[in-house]
């Protein structure tokens, strides 16, 4: 049962560079987030999907794009890495007012 | 506007001590709230919910409206407690968005 899978775990990106962070979850939930954790701020939502086909912006979603690739699958994609994306991203799932399961994060490092 | 404030970004406390992580909200329509925790180089986990005024770990919080509270207690803090704790605040609608406060850094020394 793995829950909510992130990949990768760690990832260091030059300034411009893209890449794309992975996220599955396997408990056919219907929501999917991402956020980004740093220092003194909590977790910020970049983008959500309620339901399979959608995608709507959070708080932060400037820089980054997503795609519900299908129910399991939530992507998110960088395309132009900045330094101030440097962060801890963090990929959720819920099918209700239960709480998220989170997956175990991506350490990214844009330099 | 939504938000979710904790005041304390680092709370230490000794082993044995009650503890009580602080949470304020503010939001106009009928809140769901939630604490998360983070051990170290571990995932968020969910530690509790409002809605199933339950105890975990021997954590509990109440929801008070009228303060637009919900405080997260232990009478007896555990050094394995040692953790960073979220309060967040569920949206409910629209695809339940959460909004999470800034965080509380808790030490529980020997």
């Amino acid at each position: 049962n793995a829950g909510v899978t992130q990949t990768p775990k760690f990832q260091v990106l030059k300034t411009g560079q893209s890449m794309t962070l992975q996220c599955a979850q396997d408990m056919n939930h219907n929501s999917m987030y991402w956020y980004r954790q740093d220092p003194g701020m909590g977790l910020r939502l970049i983008y959500y999907s309620a339901s399979e086909g959608t995608t709507d912006k959070g708080e932060v979603p400037n820089g980054y794009n997503v795609s519900r690739l299908n129910k399991r699958e939530f992507s998110l994609r960088l395309e132009s890495a900045a330094p101030s994306q440097t962060s801890v991203y963090f990929c959720a799932s819920t099918d209700g007012n239960y709480g998220y399961t989170f997956g175990s994060g991506t350490r990214l490092t844009v330099v | 506007a939504q938000r979710v404030t904790q005041p304390e970004k680092l709370l230490s406390v000794f082993k044995g001590a009650p503890v009580e992580l602080k949470c304020n909200y503010s939001y106009s329509g009928s809140p769901e709230l939630f604490w998360y925790v983070q051990y170290s180089r571990q995932r968020l986990q969910l530690l509790l919910r409002h809605i199933s005024r339950e105890s975990i770990k021997g954590f509990t919080a109440d929801l008070n409206k009228g303060e637009t509270s919900f405080h997260l207690k232990k009478p007896f803090a555990q050094e394995e407690d040692s953790a960073m704790y979220y309060c967040a605040l569920s949206l409910g609608t629209g695809g339940f968005k959460t909004i999470f406060g800034a965080g509380t850094r808790l030490f529980v020394k020997a």
